[in-house]
């Protein structure tokens, strides 16, 4: 399964956009892009998927380029309780899923 | 809808006792993962069960530790002659039958095992 790079932490203030990248650059024709947010004591918990261009839902917005060789994960307006890590992972349609260290946001007031 | 159940959060054992952890998977899922991980750490796969199937358990330590997922009851991930370096947090995660392009897990609130 190919490698996903993302920093090892960000601060941000409430109410501020975050942005944050992982490179992909041995992405497979065939692998999604898929974050995971995990609070401190419990499990990740899917937050959005994308293949390519734009996908939106209602915590997050998805960017990834034409060459798919990188993503960005947009969390607009954080607050405090999104302090977390996250996590970008890549996979195909079989089950294998493989965490890397993850980004540790911490939102501060 | 529950969702998936750990049992138990919390588990203290001795050097050289046995841990069994149990996980129920969300109703009509059919595919139960495990995963450890350490302080500070990502979450390391260990394993993938379908019912009575181990389908890929290239995570797994060799010795000590093996899983199952009987046709009835939770899915159990035991380690035999538990030693500190066992000392983790232990998720399981489970997903519906079929094969899915998203693959979106959802996991449980983790087992954390500690041994002294």
């Amino acid at each position: 399964l190919a490698k996903t790079t993302q920093p090892i932490s960000m601060d941000s203030y409430e109410g501020q956009e975050v942005n944050i990248t992982c490179s992909h650059n041995n992405i497979a024709t065939n692998d999604y892009i898929t974050w995971y947010q995990q609070f401190p004591s419990q499990g990740p918990r899917f937050i959005i998927q994308g293949y390519k261009t734009k996908v939106t839902n209602e915590v997050a917005s998805l960017f990834i380029p034409a060459d798919r060789k990188s993503s960005t994960l947009s969390l607009p307006r954080v607050s405090l309780s999104d302090t977390a890590v996250y996590y970008c992972l890549l996979h195909t349609g079989g089950f294998k899923t493989i965490f890397g260290a993850g980004t540790r946001l911490f939102v501060k007031a | 809808n529950a969702g998936v159940m750990q049992n138990p959060r919390h588990l203290v054992r001795r050097r050289g006792q046995e841990a069994r952890l149990r996980c129920s998977p969300m109703k009509g899922h059919s595919h139960v993962y495990w995963y450890r991980q350490l302080p500070e750490e990502g979450l390391k796969f260990m394993v993938y069960l379908q019912k009575e199937n181990i389908i890929d358990e290239s995570g797994m330590p060799k010795e000590r530790f093996s899983a199952e997922f009987p046709k009835e009851g939770p899915s159990i991930l035991r380690i035999q002659q538990v030693v500190r370096g066992d000392s983790a947090a232990y998720f399981c995660a489970s997903s519906p039958p079929g094969v899915l392009t998203n693959n979106e897990q959802f996991f449980g609130p983790g087992t954390r095992l500690t041994v002294l």
